[in-house]
C-alpha cells in the first residue's frame, strides 16, 4: 500500500521569508502523481501545486514550487517571500495513474507566519 | 463556475442515529470521492463515483455507503452512527477521474458531523 510521510507537523517562517515543507511517500508503481494541498481555518482544501510523476521538471505556481527527487521518492513543497495568508495546514498527497479518484494523504503540516 | 457544495455544513447527531451528506460537484464533473477527516487518522479515503458507479472503495465499515445520481450529485450515508464517526467528511470532484491523466480533484468546504 502506498503511504505519504510528513515528518514535520508544525514549521513556521517569517513573513516575506522563504520555507520548505518536506513529504516522502512509498510506492511500488512507476506512474503516479503528486499533490499538494492547503487547509487553512475554514477547512477548505486548495490545490497548491501539482506533478506528474513522469516530468523532470519541477512544477512552479507562482511563489510555490516543487522539489521533486522521484529515485528518493521525495516531494518538498518550498514558498517564497511568504505572506501572512499562507498560514495554514499543507498535505502532501498521492494518487496511482489509473486509480483515479483515490488519493493518499500525509498527516500533514501546520505552517505558521510570523508578521 | 461554482465550486464544489456541500450540505449541510454543520450536522449533530445522537449514536445510533443515521445520517445524509449531500455533495453537487462543479458542473462538468462526473467523479465525486469521499474522504473522513479527524485528528486522530487524519484524511481517508471512503469510496469514489463514476457515472452513478462506485469504482473505488477504502477500508470502512458497511454502514458507510453512498450514491451518485444521474447528475452526478452525490450522498453518502452513515447508519447506526458511533462516537467515532464525529468528523469532518470532505467531497472532492474531479472532470471525469480519467485513468490517463492527473484529473485534479477540488474539495467542498465539507460538513462537520458531532455524534453525541
Amino acid at each position: 500500500a502506498q503511504t505519504v510521510t510528513q515528518s514535520q507537523p508544525e514549521m513556521s517562517v517569517q513573513e516575506a521569508e522563504t520555507v520548505t515543507l518536506s513529504c516522502t511517500y512509498d510506492t511500488s508503481e512507476s506512474d503516479y502523481y503528486l499533490f499538494w494541498y492547503k487547509q487553512p481555518p475554514s477547512r477548505q482544501m486548495i490545490l497548491v501545486i501539482r506533478q506528474e510523476a513522469y516530468k523532470q521538471q519541477n512544477a512552479t505556481e507562482n511563489r510555490f514550487s516543487v522539489n521533486f527527487q522521484k529515485a528518493a521518492k521525495s516531494f518538498s513543497l518550498k514558498i517564497s517571500d511568504s505572506q501572512l495568508g499562507d498560514a495554514a495546514m499543507y498535505f502532501c498527497a498521492y494518487r496511482r495513474a489509473g486509480n483515479a479518484g483515490k488519493s493518499t494523504f500525509g498527516d500533514g503540516t501546520t505552517l505558521t507566519v510570523k508578521p | 463556475k461554482a465550486g464544489v457544495t456541500q450540505t449541510p455544513r454543520y450536522l449533530i447527531k445522537t449514536r445510533g442515529q443515521q445520517v445524509t451528506l449531500s455533495c453537487s460537484p462543479i458542473s462538468g464533473h462526473r467523479s465525486v470521492s469521499w474522504y473522513q477527516q479527524t485528528p486522530g487518522q487524519g484524511l481517508q479515503f471512503l469510496f469514489e463515483y463514476f457515472s452513478e458507479t462506485q469504482r473505488n472503495k477504502g477500508n470502512f465499515p458497511g454502514r458507510f455507503s453512498g450514491r451518485q445520481f444521474s447528475n452526478s450529485r452525490s450522498e453518502m450515508n452513515v447508519s447506526t452512527l458511533e462516537l467515532g464517526d464525529s468528523a469532518l467528511y470532505l467531497c472532492a470532484s474531479s472532470l471525469d477521474g480519467s485513468l490517463a491523466g492527473p484529473d485534479t480533484q477540488y474539495f467542498g468546504p465539507g460538513t462537520r458531523l458531532t455524534v453525541l
